[in-house]
Protein backbone atom coordinates (compact mmCIF):
# COMPACT_ATOMS: atom_id res chain seq x y z
CA UNK A 1 0.00 0.00 0.00
CA UNK A 2 1.66 3.48 -1.08
CA UNK A 3 2.52 5.81 2.22
CA UNK A 4 1.54 9.07 2.74
CA UNK A 5 3.35 11.86 4.76
CA UNK A 6 1.78 14.72 7.13
CA UNK A 7 2.52 16.63 9.32
CA UNK A 8 2.02 15.71 12.94
CA UNK A 9 0.49 18.83 13.94
CA UNK A 10 -1.18 22.24 12.64
CA UNK A 11 -2.60 25.24 14.25
CA UNK A 12 -5.34 27.82 12.77
CA UNK A 13 -7.32 30.23 13.96
CA UNK A 14 -11.58 30.34 14.60
CA UNK A 15 -13.31 31.15 10.92
CA UNK A 16 -9.52 31.48 8.80
CA UNK A 17 -8.68 28.90 6.16
CA UNK A 18 -6.82 25.97 6.92
CA UNK A 19 -4.46 24.28 4.24
CA UNK A 20 -3.62 20.59 5.18
CA UNK A 21 -0.74 19.07 3.23
CA UNK A 22 -0.78 15.31 2.06
CA UNK A 23 2.44 14.10 0.38
CA UNK A 24 2.50 10.85 -1.42
CA UNK A 25 5.31 10.39 -3.98
CA UNK A 26 4.65 6.31 -4.26
CA UNK A 27 0.99 7.34 -5.53
CA UNK A 28 0.00 5.01 -8.23
CA UNK A 29 -2.50 5.30 -11.29
CA UNK A 30 -5.47 3.57 -9.28
CA UNK A 31 -4.96 5.08 -6.49
CA UNK A 32 -7.89 7.37 -4.87
CA UNK A 33 -6.74 10.53 -2.53
CA UNK A 34 -9.34 9.79 0.68
CA UNK A 35 -9.64 12.61 3.57
CA UNK A 36 -11.35 11.61 6.40
CA UNK A 37 -11.23 12.72 10.12
CA UNK A 38 -11.95 11.92 13.92
CA UNK A 39 -13.05 14.42 16.11
CA UNK A 40 -12.54 13.31 20.63
CA UNK A 41 -14.31 10.76 21.21
CA UNK A 42 -15.75 9.57 18.01
CA UNK A 43 -15.62 7.13 14.86
CA UNK A 44 -13.99 8.49 12.31
CA UNK A 45 -15.58 10.42 9.37
CA UNK A 46 -15.56 10.68 5.76
CA UNK A 47 -14.74 14.68 4.26
CA UNK A 48 -13.56 14.19 0.31
CA UNK A 49 -12.34 11.57 -2.17
CA UNK A 50 -10.86 12.55 -5.45
CA UNK A 51 -8.43 11.02 -8.29
CA UNK A 52 -6.81 13.49 -10.31
CA UNK A 53 -9.28 16.60 -10.54
CA UNK A 54 -9.76 18.87 -7.93
CA UNK A 55 -13.05 18.71 -5.61
CA UNK A 56 -15.26 20.26 -3.60
CA UNK A 57 -17.66 19.13 -1.17
CA UNK A 58 -20.00 21.09 1.43
CA UNK A 59 -17.14 20.29 4.03
CA UNK A 60 -14.12 20.80 2.29
CA UNK A 61 -11.93 20.81 -1.41
CA UNK A 62 -9.42 19.04 -2.29
CA UNK A 63 -6.50 20.27 -4.31
CA UNK A 64 -4.70 17.84 -5.88
CA UNK A 65 -0.92 18.37 -7.46
CA UNK A 66 -1.02 17.34 -11.33
CA UNK A 67 1.50 14.83 -10.80
CA UNK A 68 -0.84 13.34 -8.35
CA UNK A 69 2.29 13.36 -5.87
CA UNK A 70 0.77 15.45 -3.41
CA UNK A 71 -2.71 16.83 -2.34
CA UNK A 72 -4.27 19.57 -0.03
CA UNK A 73 -7.03 19.39 1.72
CA UNK A 74 -8.91 23.11 2.42
CA UNK A 75 -11.24 23.89 5.14
CA UNK A 76 -12.36 27.55 4.06
CA UNK A 77 -13.43 28.89 7.16
CA UNK A 78 -12.37 26.50 10.32
CA UNK A 79 -14.25 26.51 13.28
CA UNK A 80 -13.50 25.04 16.86
CA UNK A 81 -15.97 21.91 15.73
CA UNK A 82 -13.22 21.13 13.13
CA UNK A 83 -10.73 20.39 15.82
CA UNK A 84 -9.48 16.78 14.87
CA UNK A 85 -7.15 14.24 13.30
CA UNK A 86 -7.00 14.46 9.84
CA UNK A 87 -6.31 11.46 7.92
CA UNK A 88 -5.05 11.55 4.15
CA UNK A 89 -5.25 7.97 2.78
CA UNK A 90 -4.87 6.52 -0.58
CA UNK A 91 -7.39 3.89 -1.47
CA UNK A 92 -6.78 1.45 -4.41
CA UNK A 93 -9.18 0.55 -6.69
CA UNK A 94 -9.50 -2.74 -6.37
CA UNK A 95 -12.14 -5.09 -5.16
CA UNK A 96 -11.73 -4.57 -1.59
CA UNK A 97 -12.49 -1.12 0.04
CA UNK A 98 -9.76 -1.63 3.34
CA UNK A 99 -8.16 1.78 4.25
CA UNK A 100 -4.96 2.39 5.58
CA UNK A 101 -4.64 4.84 7.80
CA UNK A 102 -1.27 6.58 8.42
CA UNK A 103 -0.32 9.18 11.61
CA UNK A 104 -2.98 11.85 10.46
CA UNK A 105 -2.51 15.46 11.14
CA UNK A 106 -3.64 16.84 14.36
CA UNK A 107 -5.36 20.25 13.66
CA UNK A 108 -5.68 22.51 16.82
CA UNK A 109 -8.78 25.13 16.49
CA UNK A 110 -7.89 28.61 18.12
CA UNK A 111 -10.97 30.93 19.14
CA UNK B 1 -25.19 9.81 13.23
CA UNK B 2 -23.48 7.51 10.95
CA UNK B 3 -25.96 4.71 10.84
CA UNK B 4 -23.62 2.24 11.97
CA UNK B 5 -24.50 0.53 15.68
CA UNK B 6 -22.07 -1.01 17.81
CA UNK B 7 -22.49 -2.91 21.15
CA UNK B 8 -21.29 -2.69 23.52
CA UNK B 9 -19.97 0.08 23.64
CA UNK B 10 -17.49 -0.46 26.82
CA UNK B 11 -16.61 -3.37 27.63
CA UNK B 12 -14.16 -4.82 30.74
CA UNK B 13 -12.51 -7.87 30.89
CA UNK B 14 -9.86 -10.47 32.36
CA UNK B 15 -7.20 -11.53 30.15
CA UNK B 16 -7.65 -14.92 28.66
CA UNK B 17 -11.15 -14.20 28.31
CA UNK B 18 -13.03 -14.08 25.33
CA UNK B 19 -15.31 -11.44 24.23
CA UNK B 20 -17.80 -10.84 21.06
CA UNK B 21 -18.35 -7.10 20.00
CA UNK B 22 -20.85 -6.65 17.44
CA UNK B 23 -22.22 -4.52 14.34
CA UNK B 24 -25.02 -3.27 12.73
CA UNK B 25 -24.32 -2.07 9.56
CA UNK B 26 -26.16 1.02 7.54
CA UNK B 27 -29.50 0.13 5.71
CA UNK B 28 -28.45 -1.46 2.71
CA UNK B 29 -24.96 -1.28 3.29
CA UNK B 30 -23.26 -5.20 1.97
CA UNK B 31 -19.58 -4.65 3.24
CA UNK B 32 -18.57 -4.28 6.98
CA UNK B 33 -15.18 -3.50 8.12
CA UNK B 34 -13.46 -4.01 11.03
CA UNK B 35 -10.55 -1.75 12.87
CA UNK B 36 -8.60 -1.21 16.12
CA UNK B 37 -7.20 1.89 17.24
CA UNK B 38 -4.45 1.80 20.02
CA UNK B 39 -2.28 4.61 21.23
CA UNK B 40 0.63 3.12 20.18
CA UNK B 41 -0.09 1.31 16.84
CA UNK B 42 -2.68 3.90 15.31
CA UNK B 43 -5.92 2.73 13.51
CA UNK B 44 -5.44 -0.59 11.49
CA UNK B 45 -7.91 -2.35 9.45
CA UNK B 46 -8.66 -5.79 10.63
CA UNK B 47 -10.55 -7.41 8.29
CA UNK B 48 -13.67 -6.68 5.51
CA UNK B 49 -16.85 -9.15 4.90
CA UNK B 50 -19.02 -8.46 2.07
CA UNK B 51 -22.53 -9.56 1.51
CA UNK B 52 -21.46 -12.55 4.16
CA UNK B 53 -18.39 -13.15 2.66
CA UNK B 54 -14.52 -12.32 4.09
CA UNK B 55 -13.45 -9.47 1.11
CA UNK B 56 -10.46 -8.72 3.12
CA UNK B 57 -7.69 -8.99 5.74
CA UNK B 58 -5.24 -6.68 7.54
CA UNK B 59 -2.93 -7.12 10.69
CA UNK B 60 -5.72 -9.46 12.82
CA UNK B 61 -4.09 -11.65 14.54
CA UNK B 62 -5.22 -15.52 14.94
CA UNK B 63 -7.28 -15.08 18.18
CA UNK B 64 -9.59 -12.99 16.44
CA UNK B 65 -12.34 -14.17 13.84
CA UNK B 66 -15.14 -12.53 12.55
CA UNK B 67 -18.72 -13.18 10.50
CA UNK B 68 -21.02 -11.29 8.81
CA UNK B 69 -24.62 -12.75 9.03
CA UNK B 70 -27.46 -12.99 6.79
CA UNK B 71 -28.99 -10.02 8.17
CA UNK B 72 -25.46 -8.36 7.14
CA UNK B 73 -24.62 -7.56 11.10
CA UNK B 74 -21.13 -8.76 11.97
CA UNK B 75 -19.95 -10.11 14.93
CA UNK B 76 -15.47 -9.85 16.05
CA UNK B 77 -14.51 -12.32 18.11
CA UNK B 78 -11.78 -11.59 20.30
CA UNK B 79 -10.24 -14.77 22.52
CA UNK B 80 -7.52 -15.56 25.06
CA UNK B 81 -7.32 -12.13 25.30
CA UNK B 82 -3.98 -10.07 26.87
CA UNK B 83 -3.52 -6.88 28.05
CA UNK B 84 -2.39 -5.31 24.68
CA UNK B 85 -5.59 -6.21 23.11
CA UNK B 86 -6.83 -3.07 24.83
CA UNK B 87 -8.48 -0.67 22.51
CA UNK B 88 -11.01 0.50 20.81
CA UNK B 89 -12.34 -1.49 17.93
CA UNK B 90 -14.61 0.34 15.11
CA UNK B 91 -16.95 -0.88 12.64
CA UNK B 92 -17.62 0.61 9.73
CA UNK B 93 -19.94 0.02 6.34
CA UNK B 94 -20.21 0.87 2.90
CA UNK B 95 -22.88 0.16 0.07
CA UNK B 96 -20.49 -2.18 -1.94
CA UNK B 97 -17.31 -4.22 -1.53
CA UNK B 98 -14.53 -2.18 -3.57
CA UNK B 99 -13.43 1.19 -4.59
CA UNK B 100 -13.61 4.67 -3.80
CA UNK B 101 -16.73 4.26 -1.59
CA UNK B 102 -17.63 6.46 1.58
CA UNK B 103 -16.89 3.99 4.64
CA UNK B 104 -19.12 5.35 7.60
CA UNK B 105 -17.69 4.16 11.16
CA UNK B 106 -19.43 3.56 14.17
CA UNK B 107 -18.85 4.94 17.48
CA UNK B 108 -16.98 2.25 18.40
CA UNK B 109 -16.25 -0.67 21.38
CA UNK B 110 -13.54 0.44 24.17
CA UNK B 111 -11.88 -3.08 25.23
CA UNK B 112 -10.45 -2.59 28.43
CA UNK B 113 -8.29 -5.73 29.17
CA UNK B 114 -6.97 -6.23 32.85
Amino acid sequence: DAKTTQPNSMESNEEEPVHLPCNHSTISGTDYIHWYRQLPSQGPEYVIHGLTSNVNNRMASLAIAEDRKSSTLILHRATLRDAAVYYCILQRWDNTGKLIFGQGTTLQVKP
Amino acid sequence: DSGVTQTPKHLITATGQRVTLRCSPRSGDLSVYWYQQSLDQGLQFLIQYYNGEERAKGNILERFSAQQFPDLHSELNLSSLELGDSALYFCASSVGGGGPETQYFGPGTRLLVL
